[in-house]
């Protein structure tokens, strides 16, 4: 079945030690998204890729980088983790077409731990 | 900007009762509406979705219709059981805002007891 895949499901870090989170997806869509998701919360939209094009939000702190070495992987990086970046993280596609909208699906999410 | 607004929760029910879920949106133009759900510990799955005024999406026995003139999408289901625990967020795009980015309702914990 197609899908989107994130690895590892569960991740625990130390204070300040960089983290990769990694998401991939056999659904061949051109659009990739990173969420991020606090207890009780709606996810919060971090950044995404629009086939090689990055776009971030506003208010994502810098701490937070991404990568899509191509259009089945992408990456999220946490330079230096606090332990206010405790949470789920979130990866989805979409299959965007221009001026339209489309749906988006989501991976099961990697819950990060940071100690 | 956009927003969406559901109905707080926590909503109780017992196996077997009906089920809404109330959730307005403001938007300008058309946006697409969705509901998600998720499980304890899961990412997000989409439940259904309306992307045209008075479409109903349906799913898993969840239905839920693109109300324009009252700017809704009230989900729904008749018969709950257990196994439908779980988070539900109703979320749009478009409609005047990004195509791309999801604005969220806060989320609505729904418990089914047997």
């Amino acid at each position: 079945d197609a899908m989107v895949i994130q690895n590892p499901r569960y991740q625990v870090t130390q204070f300040g030690k960089p983290v990769t989170l990694s998401c991939s997806q056999t659904l061949n869509h051109n659009v990739m998204y990173w969420y991020q998701q606090k207890s009780s919360q709606a996810p919060k939209l971090l950044f995404h890729y629009y086939d090689k094009d990055f776009n971030n939000e506003a208010d994502t702190p810098d701490n937070f980088q991404s990568r899509r070495p191509n259009t089945s992987f992408c990456f999220l990086d946490i330079r230096s983790p606090g332990l206010g970046d405790a949470a789920m993280y979130l990866c989805a596609t979409s299959n965007l077409l221009a001026g339209e909208t489309d749906t988006q699906y989501f991976g099961p999410g990697t819950r990060l731990t940071v100690l | 900007g956009n927003s969406v607004t559901q109905m707080e929760g926590p909503v109780t029910l017992s196996e077997e009762a009906f089920l809404t879920i109330n959730c307005t949106y403001t938007a300008t133009g058309y946006p697409s509406l969705f509901w998600y759900v998720q499980y304890p510990g899961e990412g997000l799955q989409l439940l259904l979705k309306a992307t045209k005024a008075d479409d109903k999406g349906s799913n898993k026995g969840f239905e839920a219709t693109y109300r324009k003139e009252t700017t809704s999408f009230h989900l729904e289901k008749g018969s709950v059981q257990v196994s439908d625990s779980a988070v539900y967020f109703c979320a749009l795009t478009g409609g005047g805002g990004s195509n791309y980015k999801l604005t969220f309702g806060k989320g609505t914990l729904l418990t089914v007891n047997p």
